[in-house]
């Protein structure tokens, strides 16, 4: 079972629509979740950080925390062709906070 | 804001060759990492450091040296091309203060290995 689980995609989503993207991961004590954007032949931008349970949110993306259900997600309000990229899950664990996880990411194409 | 910059965006070297990969960054951060990342396989750590002269292996060391001799610069060292390492490669650094240990990712090397 791999560590960090994203659905690779491609998760098409008109314009204007809420594009949900989703990851699981199998480490019970992950401790900090993030969310990388990353446009193509580009490297990763930060996005969203969440270390608790519940929503939070920045703008038009909401991250969404379940610890009890291992998973977290990314919302996108208003998707804009511009969002379209590949969308990284990184988890770090409690007893080695200072290395993260990658999922493999999900495409996302937002189509006018 | 946080700023890493890697020495080139884009290297063609031959088989064989000593390659270097140079990160720096500017905002005195402690940690520093190296990934490679390949279609389908995502990101994967090759070594990082969490101070000066300190390193611990990733996931994927084998084929791969690194230096870090100032708190700024972190280095990645193929001692050997081979094909094989024709990939993305980027560097990341993160702070230990505080609660958060995000990481910040330079613009990324693509190194094609002939």
């Amino acid at each position: 079972q791999k560590e960090v689980e994203q659905n690779s995609g491609p998760l098409s989503v008109p314009e204007g629509a809420i594009a949900s993207l989703n990851c699981t991961y199998s480490d019970r004590v992950s401790q900090s979740f993030f969310w990388y954007r990353q446009y193509s032949g580009k490297s990763p931008e930060l996005i969203m950080s969440i270390y608790s349970n519940g929503d939070k949110e920045d703008g038009r993306f909401t991250a969404q925390l379940n610890k009890a259900s291992q998973y977290v997600s990314l919302l996108i309000r208003d998707s804009q062709p511009s969002d379209s990229a590949t969308y990284l899950c990184a988890v770090s664990s409690l007893f080695n906070t200072d290395k993260l996880i990658f999922g493999t990411g999900t495409r996302l194409q937002v189509f006018p | 804001d946080v700023k890493v910059t890697q020495s080139s965006r884009y290297l063609v070297k031959r088989t064989g060759e000593k390659v270097f990969l140079e990160c720096v960054q500017d905002m005195d951060h402690e940690n520093m990492f190296w990934y490679r990342q390949d279609p389908g396989l995502g990101l994967r750590l090759i070594y990082f450091s969490y101070d000066v002269k300190m390193k611990e292996k990733g996931d994927i060391p084998e084929g791969y040296s690194v230096s870090r001799e100032k708190k700024e610069r972190f280095s990645l060292i193929l001692e050997s091309a081979s094909t094989n390492q024709t990939s993305m490669y980027l560097c990341a650094s993160s702070s230990l203060a505080g609660d958060y240990n995000e990481q910040f990712f330079g613009p990324g090397t693509r190194l094609t290995v002939l």
